[in-house]
């Protein structure tokens, strides 16, 4: 039930860039997109609705395919900043009004 | 600096008691949202209220309650505690009722049952 995330973790070096993805069983009405870093509280990214919005902010982008309940956040030039343990947050469209966060990716980076 | 903040910090008690957090949104923000997250479970919504009233609901057990007050500060109470309530949790808020809006999280409670 819970959104599988891939990787489960990553090690990049500064400049290099990242696909995570998120994909659900279940059909999606939104993903939310986080970074958490150690100790610290989630810090929102980007929502996508819907309709296969792809958004970005900077160097992170993200996508979501509907069909495929799928989402994908795209890290471009990974700075040392980037690096933490990221989460999707999926609203279900199921019957019952459900938000699941995916298994976590973790992301390093190194110098 | 989120502008959400979470009382207490830090909070160690005993299986079987009762504990309250305490959370106070964003200035301007109407939803409240709980979450848990521990490391066998990961992050897991537990209830949002949006002014006063209960929006939805998530995983929480039937121990845990809520409640958004008129000054829409939101507290969490935990009864008969077990072990495994062991977790960090965290409140959001966020500016609207519809969850597809962004939340800000505050720093976290992180409770310890011995």
């Amino acid at each position: 039930q819970q959104p599988v995330q891939s990787p489960q973790a990553v090690i990049l070096r500064e400049g290099e860039d990242a696909v995570i993805n998120c994909s659900s069983s279940k059909a999606l009405y939104s993903v939310h997109w986080y970074r958490q870093k150690h100790g610290e509280a989630p810090v929102f990214l980007m929502i996508l609705l819907k309709g296969g919005e792809q958004k970005g902010h900077e160097k992170i982008s993200a996508s979501f395919n509907e069909k495929k309940q799928q989402s994908s956040l795209y890290l471009t030039a990974s700075q040392l900043s980037y690096s933490g343990t990221y989460f999707c947050g999926t609203e279900v469209t199921s019957g019952t009004y459900k938000y699941i966060f995916g298994t976590g990716t973790r992301l390093k980076v190194l110098a | 600096d989120s502008g959400v903040t979470q009382t207490p910090k830090h909070l160690i008690t005993a299986t079987g008691q009762r504990v309250t957090l305490r959370c106070s949104p964003r200035s301007g923000d109407l939803s409240v949202y709980w979450y848990q997250q521990s490391l066998d479970q990961g992050l897991q919504f537990l209830i949002q209220y949006y002014n006063g009233e209960e929006r939805a609901k998530g995983n929480i057990l039937e121990r845990f309650s809520a409640q958004q007050f008129p000054d829409l500060h939101s507290e969490l109470n935990l009864s008969s505690l077990e072990l495994g309530d062991s977790a960090l949790y965290f409140c959001a808020s966020s500016v609207a009722a519809d969850i597809s809006y962004e939340q800000y999280f505050g720093p976290g409670t992180r409770l310890t049952v011995t």
